[in-house]
């Protein structure tokens, strides 16, 4: 099975910072990750897929990149709707798995 | 406007079985493969399994921690979806989110429309 680890698991950040968040593949998926948004008692949604392609709904500070096994999603300049855990999603071969996830806190 | 709608959750004993429904509409449901997620009380998201749609002969894949337990299936002909559930265990507990697949890429899956969640508690 193929592992994703992201990091870091929480992260503290004040609106207007540049946040990153890095998901790591324990074998290569070529380009074949998602990234979600969820926020409280809500269901995710799909905000990155083929590791760099945004979702339409999606405001542009949002960015994901890499290929292979290192993979980083960035937003340009946090906003408060931004606040919310990320989960990154291998597709590249069975069985699906999903990184722990990376809680983006207010500071 | 694309909607999935799980219903059927509940508290059920260990050892017990239970059906979970999704109904769709806003698409031609024939057309995407349909996926389980499951995300246990304060836990991060768990893909259950998946069913491919009919063009890829409906098969499917599931995790290692519910192949034999559970199976999926669909309905075409009214757009729904279903996750039978078997041989429950506490460790199944959870919110299971019904998620629409979309099937551009051949086998390749991920998840772009996803239903409220219906939680699931498995307890004596």
């Amino acid at each position: 099975d193929i592992q994703m680890t992201q990091s870091p698991s929480t992260l503290s950040a004040y609106v207007g910072d540049r946040v990153t968040i890095t998901c790591r593949a324990s074998q290569s998926i070529s380009g074949w990750l998602a990234w979600y948004q969820q926020k409280p008692d809500k269901a995710p949604k799909l905000l990155i897929h083929r590791a760099s392609s945004l979702e339409s709904g999606f405001p542009s500070r949002f960015s994901g990149s890499g290929s292979g096994t290192e993979f980083t999603l960035t937003i340009s300049s946090l906003q408060p709707d931004d606040f919310a855990t990320y989960y990154c999603q291998q597709y590249d071969s069975y069985p699906l798995t999903i990184g722990g996830g990376t809680k983006v806190e207010i500071k | 406007e694309v909607q999935l709608v799980e219903w059927g959750g509940g508290m059920v004993q260990p050892g017990r079985s239970l059906r979970l429904s999704c109904t769709t509409s806003g698409f031609n449901f024939g057309d995407y493969a349909m996926s389980w997620v499951r995300q246990a009380p304060g836990k991060g998201l768990e893909w259950v399994g998946l069913i491919r749609y009919r063009a890829l002969g409906g098969t499917t894949e599931y995790a290692a921690s519910v192949r034999g337990r559970f199976s999926i299936s669909r309905d075409d002909s009214q757009s729904i979806a279903y996750l039978q559930m078997n041989s429950l265990r506490s460790e199944d507990t959870a919110v299971y989110y019904c998620t629409r697949a979309p099937t551009g890429n051949g086998y390749k899956y991920f998840f772009d429309y996803w239903g409220q969640g219906t939680l699931v508690t498995v307890s004596s």
